[in-house]
């Protein structure tokens, strides 16, 4: 049973746009949100993240939105560059534990900046 | 600086073998998570380290285990290889334990179980 979970497998944007990439998440213990982006023969690169106490944390072109009372989360991206042609994955965590249970990942979005 | 650093970087066994994945982490870092990445899914966490200690274990079997080193390097030990097994090992490395601590990934180990 995924607890978080993007429905993209993969998304299309023009350059210049804006990119929006979903994630829903069902564990109601996750009060951590983390965005990572990845490129082929490498390993996931930290993006951006936010604490369930906020509902938006932005930088630069990143911004991230959480909607905690429908367990969504979404990543903008403006305006988006070819750069951005990677995998992104959207990871939560349960502090409950301490943090022993790691992050839990979604299967990721592969995100096309079209020229 | 250096980053999180992975070796070897593939490796190819048969089933039953035994194989042993290394991992050294960005200078000042004390925990050391491993994750498996199966092609068309996201990271799975397998394991995480804390100052030498074991602090949590994914849903893994017995088959997987891990230590890490008084200089923080570690490695993730796999038993009996089966053919599912084959996927992308990575290597986190982080401050803290605590889940807030940034985790900064390796490049991971490719791992072709025949």
């Amino acid at each position: 049973d995924q607890q978080v979970k993007q429905n993209s497998p993969s998304l299309s944007v023009q350059e210049g746009r804006i990119s929006i990439l979903n994630c829903d998440y069902t564990n109601s213990m996750f009060d951590y949100f983390l965005w990572y982006k990845k490129y082929p023969a490498e390993g996931p690169t930290f993006l951006i993240s936010i604490s369930s106490i906020k509902d938006k944390n932005e930088d630069g072109r990143f911004t991230v939105f959480l909607n905690k009372s429908a367990k969504h989360l979404s990543l903008h991206i403006v305006p988006s560059q070819p750069g951005d042609s990677a995998v992104y994955f959207c990871a939560a965590s349960d502090p409950s534990g301490g943090g022993a249970d790691g992050l839990t990942f979604g299967k990721g979005t592969h995100l096309i900046i079209q020229p | 600086d250096a980053g999180v650093t992975q070796s070897p970087t593939h490796l190819i066994k048969t089933r039953g073998q035994h194989v042993t994945l290394r991992c050294s982490p960005i200078s000042g870092h004390k925990s050391v998570s491993w994750y498996q990445q199966v092609l068309g899914q996201g990271p799975q966490f397998i394991f995480q380290y804390y100052e030498k200690e074991e602090r949590g274990r994914g849903n893994f079997p017995d088959r997987f285990s891990a230590r890490q080193f008084p200089n923080y390097s570690s490695e993730l030990n796999v038993n009996a290889l089966l053919l599912g097994d084959s996927a992308l090992y990575l290597c986190a490395s982080s401050l803290g334990a605590v889940p807030y601590n940034e985790q900064f990934f390796g490049p991971g180990t490719r791992l072709t179980v025949l």
